[in-house]
């Protein structure tokens, strides 16, 4: 079964600076998604990012950039210039190429200090 | 373009009553997934429509059941409610089985 590994509950970033979050996944698939997903405290699960494992280009949206290593089964998420907006919790998730349904991590908060 | 939304946000029951969820996926989207997410947890799959069949289902009990109609709007329906039901529900729509999905605002239920 595919699992998802979130290690980092909490993280804390400088407003301006950048911050890693971390994730690692477990798949015996070879064609799958990965995805994070930002979860404000309004409780609405917004998607950041997403990538095909086939591709080997790292996705970029603005500030929000993966480090997607399929080798290693690892997908991080780095967030630059940071702002108190980013201040969510923050879900990786996993989509295999042959269902339909996404495996969560179990997230990590992210705090922005001003 | 509407995006997802759910009904209602909030919702009080008691044990053993039963409850029905609801959502519209958004549109030009065919697929809608639902998800429970306990607090302090990430969510997790209950089961899965794409065009008004059921498409996969989760570790979750027969008295979780739903439904998709053929505007591809959903209800989640939960039958004997127990304390641990207590959680957000929240639910995605894609366009189709392997699309990005986007989720609802979510149903806040708790059981007394």
């Amino acid at each position: 079964a595919q699992t998802v590994t979130q290690s980092q509950p909490e993280m804390s970033v400088q407003e301006a600076e950048t911050v890693t979050l971390s994730c690692t996944y477990d798949t015996s698939e070879s064609d799958y998604y990965l995805f994070w997903y930002k979860q404000p405290p309004s409780r609405q699960m917004i998607l950041v990012i997403r990538q095909e494992a086939y591709k080997q280009q790292n996705a970029t949206e603005n500030r929000f950039s993966v480090n997607f290593q399929k080798a290693a089964k690892s997908f991080s998420l780095k967030i630059s210039d940071s702002q108190l907006g980013d201040a969510a919790m923050y879900f990786c998730a996993y989509q295999g190429g042959s269902q339909g349904n996404l495996i969560f991590g179990k997230g990590t908060k992210l705090s922005v200090k001003p | 373009e509407t995006g997802v939304t759910q009904s209602p946000t909030h919702l009080i029951k008691t044990r053993g009553q039963q409850v029905t969820l609801r959502c519209s996926s958004q549109s030009g989207h065919n697929t809608v997934s639902w998800y429970q997410q306990a607090l302090g947890q990430g969510p997790q799959f209950i089961f899965q429509y794409y065009r008004e069949e059921e498409n996969g289902r989760g570790n979750f009990p027969p008295r979780f059941s739903g439904l998709q109609f053929p505007n591809y709007s959903s209800e989640l329906n939960v039958n004997a409610l127990e304390l641990d039901d207590s959680a957000l529900y929240l639910c995605a729509s894609s366009p189709g089985l392997d699309g990005t999905q986007y989720f609802g605002p979510g149903t806040r239920l708790l059981v007394l």
